[in-house]
């Protein structure tokens, strides 16, 4: 059965601090995307990291992939009371995109 | 702007009713369309791929006969909550990609809230 875990599931930061969400998953993949949802919306695409020791950032966000430990990171630098979210990593196993999503990590960042 | 349509945003109806939710690709042709299922505070379940012009596949536990999927052209997904009760309340998102294995992250519709009386 596949797993996408994420760690941890609910994070409250005060702003200025930084912090990093982790993404595990149990079987083989060397696609892996981040996405932010904020309440009552959709999903939208953060990062898409496509190799090992793939790294992509964006403002306040890094996120890295290391395949061979079948983990994903997404660092939170300086956390502003914007970023507050929800954050999800998803894998693709299979052609044709078909995603398997982590588990979620609810962030609030406290003014 | 939006490259994924989701129609309608938000549907209440009774118990027993069928629901149609209409999930377009708005600026390229997408063979393949992904159905998900998000309960209040939980993650996305990936429910069905819709595949244009033949049977979607769906994933293990959800009923094909109660979700009904037509993928008829290049452009337009349908999910049909059929005899819809309110267990099935729960927020339904489509996605779509540009296609193959793709670099690109899939686009996602906003969203259907449904709720069933």
């Amino acid at each position: 059965e596949l797993k996408v875990e994420q760690n941890p599931l609910f994070l409250s930061m005060q702003e200025g601090k930084n912090y990093t969400i982790y993404c595990n998953y149990s079987t083989t993949s060397d696609r892996l995307y981040w996405y932010r949802q904020d309440p009552g919306k959709s999903l939208e695409s953060l990062f898409v990291l496509l190799s090992n020791g793939a790294v992509k950032q964006e403002g306040r966000l890094m996120a890295s992939l290391d395949t061979k430990a079948r983990l994903s990171t997404l660092h939170i630098t300086a956390a502003v009371h914007d970023l507050s979210a929800t954050y999800f990593c998803a894998v693709d196993i299979r052609t044709g995109n078909q995603f398997y999503f982590g588990t979620g990590t609810s962030l609030t960042v406290i003014p | 702007g939006a490259v994924v349509s989701q129609h309608p945003s938000w549907v209440i109806c009774k118990s027993g009713t069928s629901v149609k939710i209409e999930c377009r690709s708005l600026d390229f042709q997408a063979t393949t369309m992904f159905w998900y299922r998000q309960f209040p505070k939980q993650s996305l379940m990936l429910m069905a791929t819709s595949n244009e012009g033949s049977k979607a596949t769906y994933e293990q536990g959800v009923e094909k006969d109660k979700f009904l999927i037509n993928h008829a052209s290049l452009t337009l997904s349908t999910l049909t909550v059929t005899s819809a009760h309110p267990e099935d309340s729960s927020f339904y998102i489509c996605s779509a990609g540009r296609g193959g294995l793709s670099n690109q992250p899939q686009h996602f519709g906003d969203g259907t809230r449904l709720s069933i009386l």
